[in-house]
Parts: C-alpha cells; structure tokens; sequence
C-alpha cells in the first residue's frame, strides 16, 4: 500500500517548458514533504522541501505548491534545461516517525 | 567527507547464496536506513536504525537482516538470494534533528 502517490510516471518537455509533478497523501499525520532529485547511476539527493504550514516555496527554478485541505503537493519546474532530466520522488515524513515514505518517481526528459 | 559510502557497486548473486551489502556514513549521523529501488515501486524502506545497537523494520523487511553495531556502519545482509530480490540498493543517513537524507551512490544487484 502506497501512502503516497505520485503523477504522471514519466513526463517529456521541451527545454523552457514548465514540467509539473503531482503527489497525493491521505495520512494527516505527515508534517515534512521534500523533493528528491536522482541522476542515473547516482543516488538521490535532496532538492526542495516544504512544511504543512505554507502553501508555496520556491528554491530558484523549483517551486513546491501545497494543497493541505486536498492533501496535495506538487512540484513545479520553471524555464526546464536538458540538465533537468532525471527522476524526481517526492516524499512525506510522518511526525512520530523517523523515516520518510516515498512516492512511484517520475521520470522527467527535458528535450533541448 | 566522504559522506555515504556503499560497497559493493555491482553483485551478481545465485538463488540461494548469501552476501552482506556494506553501508558506512562519516557525518557522525544517528539515523541510517536501508532502501530498495524498483521501477515504478519509488524507495521503499527495508530497514533502519536510530543509533548503534537499536534497529528496527522497515516496510519490506523479509529476507534482510542488518545490524548497528558502530554508529559509522549498517550492513545489510541477505541470507538466502532470491530472484525477487533483483533491484537498486540504497543506504542513507541523517541527523537525529535533522530532516535531510543523505543516500549513498547505490547497489545494483541481481539474483539470476
């Protein structure tokens, strides 16, 4: 079971295009939601990372967007570069646990 | 910094055989965790530890051990090789404090 889902599975954009990334979460006690970026053959690293008490942060070219009445949280990236293909996970943190649950990925190409 | 270091790189297992996957972390990090990464399943968490000598299960722990028994290592051991267990292996650490993962550069196995 998949407590948190995450949409579409792959996504191809042109370079400058804006790729959005969307997940979903029922559990309400989830109180920490980051991005992490993986490259092939690399493991994954953090990107960006937002807390339930804002609806937006943006890190540069990547905005995270929250929905915390949807239980929604989405990733947006601005004017995309080929250097932005990778796979992206978004992921949630339970507040009376230790370690985060991860969405499917979505693999991202961004086409020069 | 080295920071989280995985060994080996690449493993080719026969049903059955046995081997241990070797995490180390040099952050002086009190959380570590043990990942699986299979297309479209995202990461999820086999096993992981608050600090040396306590561990704990994670979401898909059958067929795994591990143990903490310095706060710098967490091996992984597989004690009886199958075919499903065929995927991407990843260690990563934080602090106790903190909310970022850091993930070692992975473990590519496969059990023919």
């Amino acid at each position: 079971q998949q407590q948190v889902k995450q949409s579409p599975q792959s996504l191809i954009v042109q370079k400058g295009g804006i790729p959005i990334i969307n997940c979903a979460y029922e559990n309400t006690a989830f109180d920490y939601f980051p991005w992490y970026q993986q490259f092939p053959g690399k493991g994954p690293a953090l990107l960006i990372a937002i807390r339930p008490d804002v609806s937006e942060k943006k890190e540069g070219r990547f905005t995270i967007s929250f929905n915390k009445s949807a239980k929604q949280f989405s990733l947006h990236i601005m004017d995309s570069q080929p250097g932005d293909s990778a796979t992206y996970f978004c992921a949630a943190k339970n507040n009376a646990g230790n370690m985060l649950t991860f969405g499917g990925g979505t693999r991202l190409m961004v086409k020069p | 910094n080295a920071g989280v270091t995985q060994t080996p790189k690449f493993q080719v297992l026969k049903t059955g055989q046995s081997m241990t996957l070797q995490c180390a972390q040099d952050m002086n990090h009190e959380y570590m965790s043990w990942y699986r990464q299979d297309p479209g399943m995202g990461l999820r968490l086999i096993h992981y530890s608050v600090g040396a000598g306590i561990t704990d299960q994670g979401e898909v722990p059958n067929g795994y051990n591990v143990s903490r028994s310095t706060t710098e290592d967490f091996p992984l051991r597989l004690l009886s090789a199958a075919p499903s267990q065929t995927s991407v292996y990843f260690c990563a650490s934080r602090l106790r404090q903190g909310y970022e993962q850091y993930f070692g550069p992975g473990t590519r196995l496969t059990v023919t």
